[in-house]
């Protein structure tokens, strides 16, 4: 069973559109939940984090939105660029936990 | 400070071999996860370990796979008699504590002819 899912799986955006990615989760357990950078060849990257007493959290071009209510964060890309062209995850993990739970990823594509 | 080492990075084994994988993770870090990726997919948990003890292995296949974290020295994941399916790219990550951020190392991609 998947604990995180994430939507797009592919996403095709011009230079200096706004890519949103997606992820939805269960378990009201979770308390961290971090998005991973991976350019092709390399491994994941944090890029940011947002715990869920705040709604969202902001680090130079990047945005993260989340509603706890609804179970549900976002990754916000603004003023996006070519070299932003990568795969993208979402992760989620409780601090009583072992693990982190990952989103399938979205591969994204800015087109300058 | 050096981020998570994985060595090697590239490892061509044929079917029935060993494939030995290392990881160090960053100075300071007790707590090291493996993950595997396919092609086009996302990153599959396998095991999870601190020093000299298995947390969690509940990710990882019941035979031919293996891992351990010493006292001294690095993680290692073990994968005896490959097979084709095994050919992935194979991750490591570390965390200064359970549950903590995890940075990833560049990974290690076996192939298996």
């Amino acid at each position: 069973q998947q604990q995180v899912k994430q939507s797009p799986q592919s996403l095709i955006v011009q230079k200096g559109g706004i890519p949103i990615i997606n992820c939805a989760y269960e378990n009201t357990a979770f308390d961290y939940f971090p998005w991973y950078q991976q350019f092709p060849g390399k491994g994941p990257a944090l890029l940011i984090a947002i715990r869920p007493d705040v709604s969202e959290k902001k680090e130079g071009r990047f945005t993260i939105s989340f509603n706890k209510s609804a179970k549900q964060f976002s990754l916000h890309i603004m003023d996006s660029q070519p070299g932003d062209s990568a795969t993208y995850f979402c992760a989620a993990t409780s601090n009583t936990g072992n693990q982190f739970y990952f989103g399938t990823g979205t591969s994204l594509t800015v087109i300058p | 400070n050096a981020g998570v080492m994985q060595n090697p990075r590239h490892l061509v084994r044929r079917r029935g071999q060993e494939a030995r994988l290392r990881c160090s993770p960053m100075k300071g870090h007790s707590h090291v996860y493996w993950y595997r990726q396919l092609p086009e997919e996302g990153l599959k948990f396998m095991v999870y370990l601190q020093k000299e003890n298995i947390i969690d292995e509940s990710g990882m296949p019941k035979e031919r796979f293996s891992a351990e974290f010493p006292k001294e020295g690095p993680s290692i994941l073990r994968i005896q008699q490959v097979v084709r399916g095994d050919s992935a790219a194979y991750f490591c990550a570390s965390s200064p504590r359970g549950a903590g951020t995890q940075y990833f190392g560049p990974g290690t991609r076996l192939t298996v002819l």
